[in-house]
């Protein structure tokens, strides 16, 4: 079946600009986290949302918005860019929103802030 | 806040090469997650533990989870090119969210 899928790959943005990023997850699934990656701060958790509904969000400031559709596709949200935005993306989805369903990561999104 | 303290941070070595990387918490976790991140890629799941003192064998890797529930070790026998990558430890985050992970181990395997 389908892997996760992620849009853009890639994304280059200036300082004050926003972006909203895409996740589709494998088909069935009906949670979907996502987290930031930078080489400063390793792996952070952002938001997780199960059946449309937010159930748990990380320590990051309101620019960082969210929300899942119906048929379980998630977006996320930064307004007013920060150079430190900077980070692959990562979206996660699985069955459900219990810890040991696995997890199955998308490529990612790049963005670099300029 | 519960956090996960990965070492070594970096690890060079030669094929055929033993390892073992650590993952550490004052923390307890009921239970815990290994995965390896290749460049461009998203991470992928290794393995699971949930219980103390478990020892799962993939192949040449081998976990442990700790008889306190605090830590975890991967031990991989015979490193191969293939090994290559970037290891990380997540538990299960009670707090929020759904995962904590550690700052992973990245690890280079030469031939």
């Amino acid at each position: 079946k389908a892997g996760v899928t992620q849009t853009p790959r890639y994304l280059i943005k200036t300082r004050g600009q926003q972006v909203t990023l895409s996740c589709s997850p494998i088909s069935g699934h009906r949670s979907v986290s996502w987290y930031q990656q930078t080489p400063g701060q390793g792996l952070q958790f952002l938001f997780e949302y199960f059946s449309e509904t937010q159930r748990n969000k990380g320590n990051f400031p309101g620019r960082f918005s969210g929300r899942q559709f119906s048929n379980s596709r998630s977006e996320m949200n930064v307004s007013t860019l920060e150079l430190g935005d900077s980070a692959l993306y990562l979206c996660a989805s699985s069955l459900s929103n219990v810890f040991t369903d696995t997890q199955y990561f998308g490529p990612g999104t790049r963005l670099t802030v300029l | 806040t519960q956090l996960l303290e990965q070492s070594p941070q970096f690890l060079s070595i030669q094929e055929g090469e033993n390892l073992t990387v650590y993952c550490n918490s004052s923390s307890v976790f009921s239970s815990l997650q290994w995965y390896r991140q290749e460049p461009g890629e998203g991470p992928v799941l290794l393995v699971t533990v949930v219980t103390g003192g478990e020892v799962k064998k993939l192949k040449r890797l081998t976990f442990q989870f700790g008889d306190a529930r605090k830590d975890s070790s991967l031990h991989i026998t015979a490193a191969q090119p293939g090994d290559t990558g970037l290891y990380l430890c997540a538990g299960d985050n009670t707090n929020a969210g759904k995962s904590t992970f550690g700052d992973g181990t990245t690890l280079t395997v030469k031939p």
